[in-house]
């Protein structure tokens, strides 16, 4: 079974442009979460989506945003780019999420911004 | 507000001695805990979770997790370390609103 798999794997944007990173999860799950990962600040939660809708959403400002196709992949954008949002940005899926709690992490997108 | 702690930025020990990275928790109700392992350039992989039952929790790759209620710990456990164990682990926790909240992480590095 083909793991969770996230492109492109690395980019580079300057401030202020726009980007869209992509996510597909395991055949059959229908929970996709992103986290943005920095050194300083850990692992924070973004969003989580099933089944197309957003269950979850964490302290982010409304420049992230995202959504889920009925495939189940989803995308995340990121508007206005700041030097801040340098990071490595993580998917992970599960079949339902909730407290199953085991996901299944992408390798990341790493987002570089000039 | 649920919580997880790591103290140790870093742990180092010498290939063959027991490793201990360890977690604490602060929730309102029950606990529902996890470990996750993260090896350079790649995405976190899970290594175990803690639900309800014995509080020996044992998963993959040799690793065992303690849950002490008393203690509000869960320190994750390898009897023997190997080199190949040398990453990044994270301590997490499923709050409320069944999102995961991460620790910081925890650097291992095992010396041969």
């Amino acid at each position: 079974k083909a793991g969770v798999t996230q492109t492109p794997r690395y980019l580079i944007k300057t401030r202020g442009q726009q980007v869209t990173l992509s996510c597909s999860p395991i055949s059959g799950h229908r929970s996709v979460s992103w986290y943005q990962q920095t050194p300083g600040q850990g692992l924070q939660f973004l969003f989580e989506y099933f089944s197309e809708t957003q269950r979850n959403k964490g302290n982010f400002p409304g420049r992230f945003s995202g959504r889920q196709f009925s495939n189940s992949r989803s995308e995340m954008n990121v508007s206005t780019l700041e030097l801040g949002d340098s990071a490595l940005y993580l998917c992970a899926s599960s079949f339902q999420g909730g407290d199953t709690g085991e996901l299944f992490f992408g390798e990341g997108s790493r987002l570089t911004v000039l | 507000a649920q919580s997880v702690a790591q103290p140790e930025d870093q742990v180092n020990v010498a290939e063959g001695n027991p490793l201990t990275v360890k977690c604490t928790y602060s929730v309102s109700g029950n606990p529902y805990l996890f470990w996750y392992v993260q090896y350079p350039n790649r995405g976190l992989q899970f290594l175990l979770k803690y639900i309800t039952g014995d509080n020996l929790v044992k998963g993959s790759y040799g690793f065992e997790a303690e849950f002490n209620k008393s203690q509000t710990s869960f320190h994750l456990k390898k009897p023997s370390a190997l080199v190949s164990d040398s990453a990044l682990y994270f301590c997490a926790v499923r709050d409320d609103e069944d999102k995961l909240s991460f620790g910081a992480g925890t650097t291992v590095t095992v010396r041969a």
